[in-house]
């Protein structure tokens, strides 16, 4: 069965520094999605940035970047110059369809605090 | 805000009652998703619908019955719910029920069975 792991509950992060969330995820299947969306406290869930398995560039989204490894099946998300909006809970998300079965697979969350 | 909203956002319910969620999408997709979301466990995917057509239910509970008259509307009916089925739903919807398609959320009822 397909499962997506995230291993960091909680990060913080000193603004203007970098941060790096890691996912990890596990599919027999060859073609499929990652995504990563972002949930501020009280506030709706988002996009953040999009990969397609079947493209080997790393997606990137002004201050947010991924390290798509497909062979290890890691798809961590980099934040540069952290902001304080950028706090929120950072879920990690798989998303293919085999066999006609709809297959959308979030991680556990990570927490992240930026902190002025 | 997104496109997508829910009413009520707070909703406390006894486990004799039945209520319903309702979930409204202004952006033209042709899907829309129910999740629940619970304390420290991944997003649970309950339902797809596409063009109204349910064509996903993973399992959920015959206690949650979901309606989608038009592409633009979805409710879930609740009915001798229990108490661990106290969480947030969240709606979603997209452009296409496929797997590339970004989903866009709305703000989620917390519900709450006493």
């Amino acid at each position: 069965a397909q499962t997506v792991t995230q291993s960091q509950p909680e990060m913080s992060v000193q603004e203007a520094e970098t941060v790096t969330l890691s996912c990890t995820y596990d599919t027999s299947e060859s073609n499929y999605y990652l995504f990563w969306y972002k949930q501020p406290p009280s506030r709706q869930m988002i996009l953040v940035i999009r990969q397609e398995a079947y493209k080997q560039q790393n997606a990137t989204e002004n201050r947010f970047s991924v390290n798509f490894q497909k062979a290890a099946k890691s798809f961590s998300l980099k934040i540069s110059d952290s902001q304080l909006g950028d706090t929120a809970m950072y879920f990690c998300a798989f998303m293919q369809r085999p066999s006609g079965t709809y297959k959308y697979i979030f991680g556990t969350g990570t927490r992240l605090k930026v902190l002025a | 805000e997104t496109g997508v909203t829910q009413t009520p956002r707070h909703l406390v319910m006894g486990m004799t009652n039945k209520k319903s969620l309702k979930c409204e999408q202004h952006l033209g997709h042709n899907a829309m998703y129910w999740y629940k979301q619970s304390a420290k466990k991944p997003l649970e995917l309950m339902f797809v619908y596409s063009l109204e057509e349910r064509v996903e239910n993973n399992s959920v509970p015959s206690r949650f019955s979901p309606e989608c008259p038009n592409s633009s509307h979805l409710f879930l009916h609740l009915h001798t719910l229990q108490p661990e089925d106290s969480a947030l739903y969240l709606c979603a919807s997209s452009q296409e029920a496929r797997e590339g398609y970004e989903q866009y959320f709305g703000p989620g009822t917390r519900l709450t069975v006493t």
